[in-house]
């Protein structure tokens, strides 16, 4: 089965507003990672975490390897917001990271 | 800068030829990575260099070759294209000699076999 269940698929934001996304995973993963997908197609990466969480501007994530989970926050979201997100990450002894499904986020004035 | 490159952006190959893609890096990283992405569905690692050792994924280990020149430069090599090798090809890299370091993406190349 699916390694790493990604949610929502799509996310509709007014600006000024936020939510978060969730990733959450079917065994023990050892880091992940949050990308957005660029106007072009590629991914730009947003997170690295091996542990606890990180902000970056108007974004945080968390990522909680023993309850298998990571989550992202967009807060007061304005329209360059909007995109299509990513989680992925590695599980212990892998190179390979494994990724979600996508999140598609739009923000409107 | 965390810029990986490849090229071409594009590419149309014929069933039965050769294809070979290009990924270059100038991050110094030790890891550069080969994935593949078909519509709907998450890329794949199909292969990995760790400075020069290749380690090819089981279930692709005879579709796929690679070389890494030097260490800002990997290629991915199709013997014999078939129809499902089209695709979009992801190319990474990543720097430390554990599993769980970040990685960084090229563009990708998409491959089209007709």
């Amino acid at each position: 089965g699916d390694q790493v269940e990604q949610s929502p698929s799509a996310l509709s934001l007014h600006e000024g507003t936020g939510s978060a996304l969730r990733c959450n995973f079917t065994t023990t993963m050892r880091a992940v990672q949050w990308f957005r997908k660029n106007s072009r197609g590629s991914l730009i990466n947003l997170f690295y975490l091996a542990s606890g969480t990180k902000e970056n501007g108007r974004l945080k994530s968390a990522f909680d390897s023993k309850e298998r989970y990571s989550t992202l926050h967009i807060r007061d979201a304005q329209l360059e917001d909007s995109g299509t997100y990513f989680c992925a990450a590695n599980y212990q002894g892998g190179r390979a990271l494994i990724f979600g499904t996508g999140t598609t986020v739009s923000v409107s004035p | 800068d965390t810029t990986v490159k490849q090229n071409p952006r594009y590419k149309l190959a014929r069933v039965g030829k050769p294809v070979n893609l290009i990924c270059s890096q100038t991050m110094n990283h030790d890891t550069m990575y080969w994935y593949q992405k078909k519509p709907n569905q998450a890329p794949k690692l199909l292969l990995f260099y760790y400075d020069k050792i290749l380690n090819r994924e089981a279930d692709t280990f005879e579709k796929f070759q690679s070389s890494r020149p030097n260490n800002s430069f990997c290629s991915l090599y199709i013997g014999s294209a078939g129809l499902e090798y089209s695709a979009m090809y992801l190319c990474a890299s990543s720097r430390g000699t554990g599993g769980y370091a970040e990685q960084f993406f090229g563009p990708g190349t998409r491959l089209t076999v007709l």
